[in-house]
C-alpha cells in the first residue's frame, strides 16, 4: 500500500451506531490531520495530530473523538451523529506539521448518518 | 482569517478550449497558494502550487497566476480533455499556517 489509506470508503450508521474510521499513512509523515468535506463548502479541518499529539480542535462537537496511537494511524471514532454530519470525511498527512507542500490526501469515508 | 472566495461553483468547457476558474483571499500575509483536483472517488491531489514572490506558474496544460495586490490568483487549463473533468479547490496558507479552502469548481469537459 503506499499513501493515504481510508477504510471504511463508505459508512451508513443509524443516529444510535458507535463506529470508527480508520486512516493509515504510509509516507512516514509526522503530522496528520482530519477534514470534512460537504457538497458545495470549503473542507473543514477539524482535527490535527504532530507525533500523535493533538495539537488542534477546531470547535469540533465531542461526538466526534480522534485517535492517534501512533505517526501512521489516526482513527475517528463517531458516536450519537446527526444526519447533518453526513459527509465525506478526509484523513491527510504532512511530512511536518502544517506543512501544505507535502500534505497528501486519503481517498475518504463518504458517511451517511441516518 | 483567511477567507478564501472561488469562482465558478460549476464550469462545462468544449473539449480543446480553455477553462479558467478564479479565487480571491483576504489574508494578505498568505503566501502558499495550492490547487488541488479531486476525481470522482478520490481525495484531493495538488496539481500545482504558486509563492507569493512569483506571478505565474506553468506546468504543460496548467497555469497558475497570482496578483498580490489585487488578492486574487487563478488556474488556467488550456486544451482541456475529457480526463480533466474532475472538481479543483484552491486554498491560501494563512498566517496560522493552515490551509483554506475554496468551495470547489466542478469542471465539465464535454466530447
Amino acid at each position: 500500500e503506499t499513501g493515504v489509506t481510508q477504510t471504511p470508503r463508505h459508512l451508513v450508521m443509524g443516529m444510535t451506531n458507535k463506529k470508527s474510521l480508520k486512516c493509515e499513512q504510509h509516507l512516514g509523515h509526522n503530522a496528520m490531520y482530519w477534514y470534512k468535506q460537504s457538497a458545495k463548502k470549503p473542507l473543514e479541518l477539524m482535527f490535527v495530530y504532530s507525533l500523535e499529539e493533538r495539537v488542534e480542535n477546531n470547535s469540533v462537537p465531542s461526538r466526534f473523538s480522534p485517535e492517534c496511537p501512533n505517526s501512521s494511524h489516526l482513527f475517528l471514532h463517531l458516536h450519537t451523529l446527526q444526519p447533518e454530519d453526513s459527509a465525506l470525511y478526509l484523513c491527510a498527512s504532512s511530512q511536518v506539521l502544517f506543512e501544505a507542500e507535502t500534505q497528501y490526501f486519503g481517498p475518504g469515508t463518504r458517511l451517511l448518518v441516518l | 482569517g483567511e477567507n478564501v472566495e472561488q469562482h465558478p461553483s460549476t464550469l462545462s468547457v468544449q473539449e480543446g478550449d480553455s477553462a479558467v476558474i478564479k479565487c480571491t483571499y483576504s489574508d494578505s500575509a498568505s503566501n502558499y497558494f495550492p490547487w488541488y483536483k479531486q476525481e470522482l472517488g478520490k481525495g484531493p491531489q495538488l496539481i500545482i502550487d504558486i509563492r507569493s514572490n512569483v506571478g505565474e506558474k506553468k506546468d504543460q496544460r496548467i497555469a497558475v497566476t497570482l496578483n498580490k495586490t489585487a488578492k486574487h490568483f487563478s488556474l488556467h487549463i488550456t486544451e482541456t480533455q475529457p480526463e480533466d473533468s474532475a472538481v479543483y479547490f484552491c486554498a491560501a496558507l494563512d498566517s496560522w499556517g493552515k490551509l483554506q479552502f475554496g468551495a470547489g469548481t466542478q469542471v465539465v469537459v464535454t466530447p
